[in-house]
C-alpha cells in the first residue's frame, strides 16, 4: 500500500527565511510519481511539481526546489526567502504510474505555513 | 481565473435535504474527480470518471451519487447526509488518467446540520 507522510503539522517562520517541507513516502512500486501541490485560502489546490522515481536530479524553479532522495524515500521542498504569499497548507502526494490504467494520488495530511510579515 | 470552476462554493443543509454540487472544467481535459477534504486527514479520492464513464467509486455511501452527463461537467448529488459528511469537496479534472497532475477547483464548502 501506498503512503505518504507529513511529519510536520504547522510551520511558522517570519519572511525571507528559508523553510523545507519534509516529505517521506513508502510504495512497493518500482515506478511512480510524487508531486507537490499548494492549497492557498482561496481553496483550490495548486500543481506544483511532478517528478519521476527515475529522475533523481534535484529542481530548482525560482524560490521553490526539491530535493529527491531515493534512498531515503524523501521528497522534500525548500522555499528560500519565504513570502506571506507562500501562506498556504502544502500537500505532497504519490501516484503509481500503470499505462490505460487509473493512477490514483495518495496525498499527505499537509503542511499549514504561516508567512509572518 | 481557474479552469475548473464549483458551484456553489458554500452550502448548508439538513439531514433531510437533497443538494447538488456542480463542476464543469473548461480545460479540455477527459477525466474528472471529486475529493473529500476533512479537517485534519487526507484528502480522500471519491469518484474518478473517464471519458464520462465512471472508473472508480472508492467505498463512497450511496448517499452521495455522481453524475457525468459530458466530459466538461461534473455533479455530486446529496441525500440524507450525516453530520461527519461536512467537509470540503473539491473537483478536478485531467488529461488522461494516470498522469496524476490534477487541476483542482476551488471547492464546495458543505455543512451538514
Amino acid at each position: 500500500a501506498q503512503k505518504v507522510t507529513q511529519a510536520q503539522t504547522e510551520i511558522s517562520v517570519v519572511e525571507k527565511e528559508d523553510v523545507t517541507l519534509d516529505c517521506v513516502y513508502e510504495t512497493r512500486d518500482t515506478t511512480y510519481y510524487l508531486f507537490w501541490y499548494k492549497q492557498p485560502p482561496s481553496g483550490e489546490l495548486v500543481f506544483l511539481i511532478r517528478r519521476n522515481s527515475f529522475d533523481e536530479q534535484n529542481e530548482i524553479s525560482g524560490r521553490y526546489s526539491w530535493n529527491f532522495q531515493k534512498s531515503t524515500s524523501s521528497f522534500n521542498f525548500t522555499i528560500t526567502a519565504s513570502q506571506v504569499v507562500d501562506s498556504a497548507v502544502y500537500f505532497c502526494a504519490l501516484s503509481e504510474v500503470r499505462t490505460g490504467a487509473n493512477s490514483k494520488l495518495t496525498f499527505g495530511k499537509g503542511i499549514t505555513l504561516s508567512v509572518r510579515p | 481565473e481557474t479552469g475548473v470552476t464549483q458551484t456553489p462554493r458554500h452550502l448548508v443543509m439538513g439531514m433531510t435535504n437533497k443538494k447538488s454540487l456542480k463542476c464543469e472544467q473548461h480545460l479540455g481535459h477527459n477525466a474528472m474527480y471529486w475529493y473529500k477534504q476533512s479537517a485534519k486527514k487526507p484528502l480522500e479520492l471519491m469518484f474518478v470518471y473517464s471519458l464520462e464513464e465512471r472508473v472508480e467509486n472508492n467505498s463512497v455511501p450511496s448517499r452521495f451519487s455522481p453524475e457525468c452527463p459530458n466530459s466538461s461537467h461534473l455533479f455530486l448529488h446529496l441525500h440524507t447526509l450525516q453530520p461527519e459528511d461536512s467537509a470540503l469537496y473539491l473537483c478536478a479534472s485531467s488529461q488522461g488518467r494516470n498522469t496524476g497532475e490534477l487541476f483542482f477547483g476551488e471547492g464546495s464548502r458543505l455543512t451538514v446540520l
